[in-house]
């Protein structure tokens, strides 16, 4: 079966802009989860998803935020883009509770 | 916190050598995963080791995990050119099903030809 796929994979903005990125899961996994990769800071966990509600949020600003639909499908929206932000953005999906998570490819995002 | 910590922080080996990469953590977990990261693309999930089990096979690969040391180790056996990779461990929270990993920094494992 597909794996996880985020869109797009690669991403240059402009400091102020704003971007939405994409995950679309596993079918079947109800749970999306996001973190940013930095080369400083390592892998940090930006916010998880199951069934359309947000259940935990990561010690990032207001100006990251997500949902999800009810084909659990997410989207992660940056606003006014910093050059901090200029990470590796990474989704996965899971059934839930505690089951293997899968990871998709991930949406490298570059801040200009 | 309960970010995990891998060690070592790099690793390079021949060909058909072992490589052992330890992790440690801080708190009580209900699983711990091992994941595999080719320079700058996706995580790819190796093996899940629940904190009843004390080891895993998978193919080349032998997970271990000591509850009571707060520590996971992953054993590549006769590795490969192809393995060379960042490899993370990553754990839940005990209680916790709000799908949330704490991920260690990684090891930089090398193999070379």
């Amino acid at each position: 079966k597909a794996g996880v796929t985020q869109t797009p994979r690669y991403l240059i903005k402009t400091r102020g802009q704003q971007v939405t990125l994409s995950c679309s899961p596993i079918s079947g996994h109800r749970s999306v989860s996001w973190y940013q990769q930095t080369p400083g800071q390592g892998l940090q966990f930006l916010f998880e998803y199951f069934s359309e509600t947000q259940r935990n949020k990561g010690n990032f600003p207001g100006r990251f935020s997500g949902r999800q639909f009810s084909n659990s499908r997410s989207e992660m929206n940056v606003s006014t883009l910093e050059l901090g932000d200029s990470a590796l953005y990474l989704c996965a999906s899971s059934l839930g509770g505690e089951t293997e998570a899968f990871f998709g490819q991930g949406t490298r995002l570059t801040v200009v | 916190s309960q970010q995990g910590e891998e060690d070592p922080q790099a690793l390079s080996i021949q060909e058909g050598e072992n490589a052992t990469m330890n992790c440690s953590y801080k708190t009580s977990i209900n699983n711990l995963q091992w994941y595999r990261q080719n320079s700058g693309r996706g995580l790819v999930h190796l093996i899940l080791i629940r904190s009843n089990e004390r080891e895993k096979h998978s193919g080349r690969l032998r997970v271990t995990l000591d509850t009571s040391k707060k520590s996971s180790s992953l054993l590549i056996t006769a590795s490969r050119a192809a393995d060379t990779a960042s490899y993370f461990c990553a754990t839940d929270a005990r209680g916790s099903t709000l799908g949330r990993l704490y991920f260690g920094r990684g090891t930089q494992l090398t193999v070379w030809p």
